[in-house]
């Protein structure tokens, strides 16, 4: 049992390019979110999914789409990366809303 | 938008001390969620509170959820150095199906 796996772990852009942030996880869980991180300002909710082909917006969409074809799998996709997306990205998954959200280790973007 | 603020950012404690944070939403909430992240780490469920005035323990740990569900707190008693880390409340407001905000989080140290 793996939990919530998030690949890379590390990546480094350059202004411009384009790039999908893996999600997988092995727990069943129906609800999936994805979190930007910055010092200082706590986790960002910038896409979530309550199952597989629904997916809603976050507080900070733009710049990023999702899909959801599969209960495991959650990409986050980058469309022209810019600066301001340098950032630490966590993806999540929960079964339902009684329970909290277990955490991916993260992915650490850079965009130069 | 919903917004969840929580103080003090920052908090340096002496071993043995007790410890509390605050987290205030802009918008009633249908319930709240508490996470402990260590340094390098990613955020880890500790707890949710889901009924108006509820209070909950974990061992040394104190969870309150307000009367009209806008605000929480979580309170240690007797810091220990494994406490060190930041502490993140998020909530999700009764109309969003699973739009979970966090707030900025307070920082634990714990002086030995």
């Amino acid at each position: 049992n793996a939990g919530v796996t998030q690949t890379p772990k590390f990546q480094v852009l350059k202004t411009g390019q384009s790039m999908t942030l893996q999600c997988a996880q092995d727990m069943n869980h129906e609800y999936m979110s994805w979190y930007r991180q910055d010092p200082g300002m706590g986790l960002r909710l910038i896409h979530y999914s309550v199952g597989a082909g629904i997916t809603d917006q976050g507080e900070v969409p733009n710049g990023y789409n999702v899909s959801r074809s599969t209960t495991e799998d959650f990409p986050l996709r980058l469309l022209s990366a810019a600066p301001s997306q340098t950032s630490v990205y966590f993806c999540a998954s929960r079964e339902d809303r009684r329970y909290g959200y277990t955490f991916g280790s993260g992915t650490r973007l850079t965009v130069v | 938008g919903q917004q969840v603020m929580q103080i003090p950012q920052y908090q340096h404690v002496q071993e043995g001390e007790d410890f509390t944070t605050y987290c205030n939403s802009s918008t009633t909430l249908s319930n709240i969620q508490w996470y402990k992240q260590r340094p390098g780490g990613h955020p880890v469920f500790l707890i949710q509170l889901v009924k108006s005035g509820e209070v909950k323990k974990q061992k040394r740990l104190t969870f309150q959820f307000g009367e009209a569900k806008k605000n929480s707190s979580l309170h240690i008693t007797a810091t220990q150095t494994t406490d060190v880390g930041t502490y993140f409340c998020a909530g999700r407001t009764k109309t969003s199906y699973d739009k979970v905000i966090f707030g900025p989080g307070t920082s634990l140290s714990v002086i030995p």
